[in-house]
């Protein structure tokens, strides 16, 4: 099973709204990332989280709160957005393997739009 | 810290022409290194990566590519392309050891003409 699935796969929420996007993966994969991606350019890193630690937080603003609640589940809390976050968001997951290295497998996205 | 380029911004070829888009990568270790490719409103699939070993390596779709160490290139090929091969291609490099970022070049939008 090779999949990281991800809910809701769009959302709507206005800017003073309270929401979550959550991210699952069965893989065993040990680390798990937050992308952001606008339309026609490429996935922006926003979190790294490394065996259930946050290890990289790419000065994300504080409107954005990831969670780790154990290792096969991701969260992206989201408060007091603005209409510029409006983006697809994508969760992924890898894992280091002897003699194949890493390899990111990547969920479908969460198209959020903010109004 | 580690960056991809690609040089290609938008390149537009007809059915059944050869394809060759670049991807450069700046990183001192070793690295894994892969291509995504997106379709038009679709998530990112992989369409194939170097982990060590050969440095051509296959992917899916009848697409390839070469690791040239020298030059810190993997670039993508295609000997004839379809219509259906029309997406936004990425590059993207890992570091093997250490830090878990997976970085991804600038894209490169391909359309396929009929």
């Amino acid at each position: 099973d090779t999949e990281v699935t991800q809910t809701p796969k769009h959302l709507v929420m206005g800017m003073t709204n309270k929401k979550s996007l959550k991210c699952e993966q069965h893989m065993g994969h040990r680390a798990m990332y937050w992308y952001k991606q606008k339309a026609k350019k490429p996935p922006e890193l926003m979190f790294v989280y490394s065996y259930e630690k946050l290890s990289i937080n790419e000065s994300v603003p504080s409107r954005f709160s990831p969670e780790c609640p154990n290792s096969s589940l991701l969260n992206l809390h989201l408060h007091a957005l603005q209409p510029e976050d409006s983006a697809l968001y994508l969760c992924a997951s890898s894992q280091e393997k002897r003699r194949q290295g890493r390899e990111a497998f990547f969920g479908q996205g969460t198209r959020l739009t903010v109004v | 810290a580690q960056s991809v380029s690609q040089h290609n911004h938008h390149v537009i070829l007809s059915e059944a022409a050869s394809l060759e888009l670049g991807c450069n990568y700046s990183y001192g270790g070793t690295v894994n290194l892969f291509w995504y490719v997106q379709y038009p409103g679709q998530h990112l699939q992989l369409l194939l990566k170097y982990f060590s070993g050969d440095p051509l390596v296959k992917g899916i779709k009848g697409f390839e590519a070469e690791f040239i160490k020298s030059k810190f290139s993997f670039n993508l090929r295609k000997p004839s392309v379809q219509w259906s091969d029309t997406a936004e291609y990425f590059c993207a490099v890992i570091s093997n050891f250490g830090n878990e970022k997976l970085t991804f070049g600038t894209g490169t939008r391909l359309t396929i003409i009929p």
